[in-house]
């Protein structure tokens, strides 16, 4: 089992660029939520996908959107690119356990975004 | 809304010391309460949860009691060994089934030296 995996693991853009990075989930998983992590701060929410659709969203622009696909993979867009969303993009991934709960979220190893 | 605040690192300390990480909450309704520990280029990992009172969550000689008169979920171990050095965070989650986001602290960089 890979686990959740990320591609690319580091990117650099200029200001005013789009960016999409891309989450596959760990097998038998079909949420997938994405944070991002600034230099020294704790991952902050941006949103969460389960069946196609976002379930939920944490307190981020409509600059940040997102996609899952069939197979449950998922994307994160950033449009119109600052300096401040430079940082640490983590996929987290969970799905029913062997008792019939979601109950944990596993992490990808990130994408580090870097806007100059 | 929901916070999660824990002590300012950095924290040293020696091979086979205890170690003590506070973490306080603030929250509505009944969280589940999470401590993960991210090493240097990875990604982060559950260390331990707890999803009611009193309930301790215990992993690799780690433990935490969610302690919901104070508010808290202290991280403790109390031996710590070189291959603990990491960035620990504190974490709650509220929702059921898969419809709950993760609401994190700052962390907190541990270093053991041998």
């Amino acid at each position: 089992d890979a686990g959740v995996t990320q591609s690319p693991t580091h990117l650099i853009k200029t200001r005013g660029q789009q960016v999409t990075l891309r989450c596959s989930p760990k097998s038998g998983h079909d949420t997938v939520s994405w944070y991002q992590q600034a230099l020294g701060q704790g991952p902050q929410f941006i949103f969460q996908y389960y069946e196609e659709e976002e379930r939920q969203r944490g307190n981020f622009p409509d600059r940040f959107s997102g996609h899952q696909f069939p197979n449950y993979s998922s994307e994160l867009n950033v449009n119109a690119l600052l300096l401040g969303d430079s940082a640490l993009y983590l996929c987290a991934s969970e799905g029913l356990g062997a008792a019939g709960s979601y109950n944990e979220q596993f992490f990808g190893p990130g994408t580090r975004l870097t806007v100059l | 809304g929901d916070s999660v605040t824990q002590m300012e690192g950095p924290v040293t300390l020696s091979e086979e010391a205890f170690l003590t990480i506070n973490c306080t909450y603030t929250a509505t309704g009944y969280p589940s309460l999470f401590w993960y520990v991210q090493y240097p280029g990875e990604g982060l990992q559950l260390l331990l949860k707890a999803t009611k009172a009193d309930d301790k969550g215990s992993n690799k000689g780690f433990e935490a009691t969610y302690r919901k008169e104070t508010t808290s979920f202290h991280l403790e171990k109390g031996s710590v060994q070189v291959s603990d050095s990491a960035v620990y965070f504190c974490a709650l989650s509220k929702g059921g089934g898969s419809n709950y986001k993760l609401t994190f602290g700052k962390g907190t960089l541990l270093t053991v030296n041998p």
